[in-house]
């Protein structure tokens, strides 16, 4: 009964280095989303995805990129990591989409340091 | 541009107490609300309201909504430690995508 997990839980980057967050659900969702939590700020949509093989642009997408070659697996990649994404990271998903007709199930979230 | 602002940021009560969050919003094309519960980690989803006057409850915990007023109010009664947390507002504006959240407020109870 995982839910949604998130892989790694912490990560500390130097700027310029890259890396990619794993996010699986076994809740076969079709919605998949990626929010970053910074302090002061309500949780904000970086890249979303509405199926296998799909994905868009959120509220802040840039330097991001995201991909969802299988159903359960929503990957977030940074290329090149700044100070500025320094954040908490948290996937979710969702059946139908998140608030039309139901909730967003959401993962243990990743801390991550860009030093 | 969409908005959703919780009241109080924060707040400190005892066992025992009774506490009123409150969640008002401003947005394009209101669709549900929802309430979430952030303890160490990940958002844990309480409630979700799209009709205005109907009261959801769950054990210690209620909410409503109104959305002639635009805001909604989650109650906790008898609190409890376990209901120390960050509680989140959020709102669906009319996309799948499309949702906004608060900042959140936090409670913290004491002994």
């Amino acid at each position: 009964n995982a839910g949604v997990t998130q892989t790694p839980k912490f990560r500390v980057l130097k700027t310029g280095q890259s890396m990619t967050l794993l996010c699986a659900q076994d809740m076969n969702h079709e919605y998949m989303y990626w929010y970053r939590q910074d302090p002061g700020m309500g949780l904000r949509l970086i890249h979303y995805s509405v199926g296998e093989g799909t994905t868009a642009k959120g509220e802040v997408p840039d330097g991001y990129n995201v991909s969802r070659l299988k159903k359960q697996n929503f990957l977030l990649g940074l290329e090149s990591a700044a100070p500025s994404q320094t954040s908490v990271y948290f996937c979710a998903s969702s059946s139908t989409g998140f608030g039309f007709g139901t909730e967003a199930f959401f993962g243990q979230g990743t801390r991550l340091t860009v030093v | 541009e969409d908005k959703v602002v919780q009241s109080p940021l924060s707040l400190v009560v005892h066992e025992g107490d009774t506490v009123t969050l409150n969640c008002s919003y401003e947005v394009t094309n209101f669709r549900s609300l929802l309430w979430y519960k952030q303890e160490k980690k990940a958002p844990t989803f309480l409630f979700m309201l799209t009709s205005s006057g109907i009261e959801k409850k769950s054990g210690r915990l209620s909410s409503i909504l109104d959305k002639k007023e635009l805001f909604s109010i989650l109650n906790i009664t008898a609190t409890q430690t376990g209901d120390s947390a960050v509680y989140l507002c959020a709102v669906n504006s009319g996309g799948y995508q499309k949702v906004t959240f608060g900042i959140g407020t936090k409670l913290q109870v004491i002994p």
